[in-house]
């Protein structure tokens, strides 16, 4: 069955410092999504992409933050330096239709834990 | 906020009784979905239900929509020890001709067997 990958499972970093979280998602599907989830706490849209650009972004995808699809196949999120309070697990996702009238449902990935210390 | 709300926030019961989890949310949707969440893992599909459904059933789940009291419950019949995880319903939010899902806090499930 399709799924989504995510690469790493576990990444720990200085603070200050670059990450790149990479995804693949599953390959017939049009709209990719990074969720990210602090411990314990709600799921937080962070940014949906479509079409090799960036479609919506909350408040909380700042300028630290990027996606690119690089390579048709992988989609990244980048945090340029990164802070303590980033510390949590990232969630790609992707599903065949975002804009029409009703949303499919969202195939998620097995996430990238993030600890900044 | 578009958000879908859970509610309880954590539920404890014995193997073989049912499970209820409600979702609330503030605006019109075109559709709420709910997500299972086993600890440290990835979100996963459980069922849609769209504005015009007032009920969907799926093996032992059952969701129920309330369009005019903007809220949502999920049942769990029978449940199981393997049921154990974190619920969550997804709203979808209408953004620049998109939608996009977003979750509430979850419904934290224990069955005890």
């Amino acid at each position: 069955e399709p799924e989504v990958t995510q690469t790493p499972s576990h990444q720990v970093t200085q603070m200050g410092q670059e990450v790149i979280l990479r995804c693949v998602p599953i390959s017939n599907h049009l709209y990719f999504y990074w969720y990210r989830q602090i411990l314990g706490q709600k799921v937080e849209f962070l940014v949906s992409f479509y079409n090799n650009e960036i479609s919506e972004k909350s408040e909380i995808f700042d300028d630290q933050f990027s996606v690119e699809r690089p390579d048709g196949s992988n989609f990244t999120l980048k945090i340029r330096s990164t802070k303590l309070e980033d510390s949590a697990m990232y969630f790609c996702a992707s599903t065949v239709r975002g804009k029409a009238r009703y949303t499919g449902e969202l195939f998620f990935g097995e996430g990238s834990r993030l600890t900044v210390l | 906020s578009q958000q879908g709300e859970e509610d309880p926030q954590a539920l404890s019961i014995q193997e073989g009784e049912n499970a209820t989890m409600n979702c609330s949310y503030k605006t019109s949707i075109n559709n709420l979905q709910w997500y299972r969440q086993n600890s440290g893992r990835g979100l996963v599909h459980l069922i849609l239900i769209r504005s015009n459904e007032r009920e969907k059933h799926s093996g032992r789940l059952r969701v129920t929509l309330d369009t005019s009291k903007k809220s949502s419950s999920l049942l769990i019949t029978a449940s199981r020890a393997a049921d154990t995880a974190s619920y969550f319903c997804a709203t979808d939010a209408e953004s620049g001709g998109s939608y996009i899902p977003t979750f509430g806090r979850g419904t934290s499930l224990i069955v005890h067997p």
